[in-house]
């Protein structure tokens, strides 16, 4: 069974850092691109970063310069770091997977989501 | 960048009736758009894909149509579980979300 759990969130002050986790069961990240998606509070999704398997990756440009997308074969594991953490980065942050496209198009598998707040 | 633009933002009904939600882009994607459900607190869920298929265990009721710059999901009779907010999103360049509607009691 797939699944995806999201980690590492919590309450940061303005300017600092913080790095997600996106666990992975039930597939392997290896041969998988993913993606991190967020929502801010009562407000809408919005792409964050992608990590495609031949280790492309691309960045929102709201999030360009201060996030880096990242993986780790062995311990099946998506990564995200935020740095320079702003109050509009507040948000709920999904990791989600396209299982079956064999691309990155739509999100068949989603984790339960990780809570970022920025805030002084 | 593709914008998509939803409506109505609200949406108030009763169990039992037809509802339907479009979705619109700013330029055309084909028929390269999704629709999810989303509860509040929960992830959202993938119903529909490709604007017309319908993912495996989503039921009949839903449907999708329309390609280009114009789309619609359509619930034929809406159920209570069906409460939700429901989000389009274009995967022709990049991925762009609407800004979803919200499915009420009526």
């Amino acid at each position: 069974e797939v699944q995806l759990v999201e980690s590492g969130g919590g309450l940061v002050q303005p300017g600092g850092s913080l790095r997600l986790s996106c666990a992975a069961s039930g597939f392997a990240v290896s041969g998988t691109y993913m993606i991190w998606v967020r929502q801010a509070p009562g407000m809408g999704l919005e792409w964050v970063s992608v990590f495609y398997n031949e280790g492309d990756t691309y960045y929102a440009d709201s999030v360009k310069g201060r996030f880096t997308i990242s993986r780790d074969n062995s311990k099946n594991t998506l990564y995200l770091q935020m740095n320079s953490l702003r109050a509009e980065d507040t948000a709920m942050y999904y990791c989600a997977i396209d299982r079956y496209s064999g691309s990155l198009n739509y999100f068949d598998y989603w984790g339960q989501g990780t809570l970022v707040t920025v805030s002084s | 960048d593709i914008q998509m633009t939803q409506s109505p933002s609200t949406l108030s009904a009763s169990v039992g009736d037809r509802v339907t939600i479009t979705c619109r882009a700013s330029q055309s994607i084909s028929s390269w758009l999704a629709w999810y459900q989303q509860k509040p607190g929960k992830a959202p869920k993938l119903l529909i894909y490709k604007a017309s298929t319908l993912e495996t265990g989503v039921p009949s009721r839903f449907s999708g149509s329309g390609s280009g710059t114009e789309f619609t999901l359509t619930i034929s009779s809406l159920q209570p579980d069906d409460f939700a907010t429901y989000y389009c999103q274009q995967y022709d360049s990049y991925w762009t979300f609407g800004q979803g509607t919200k499915v009420e009691i009526k």
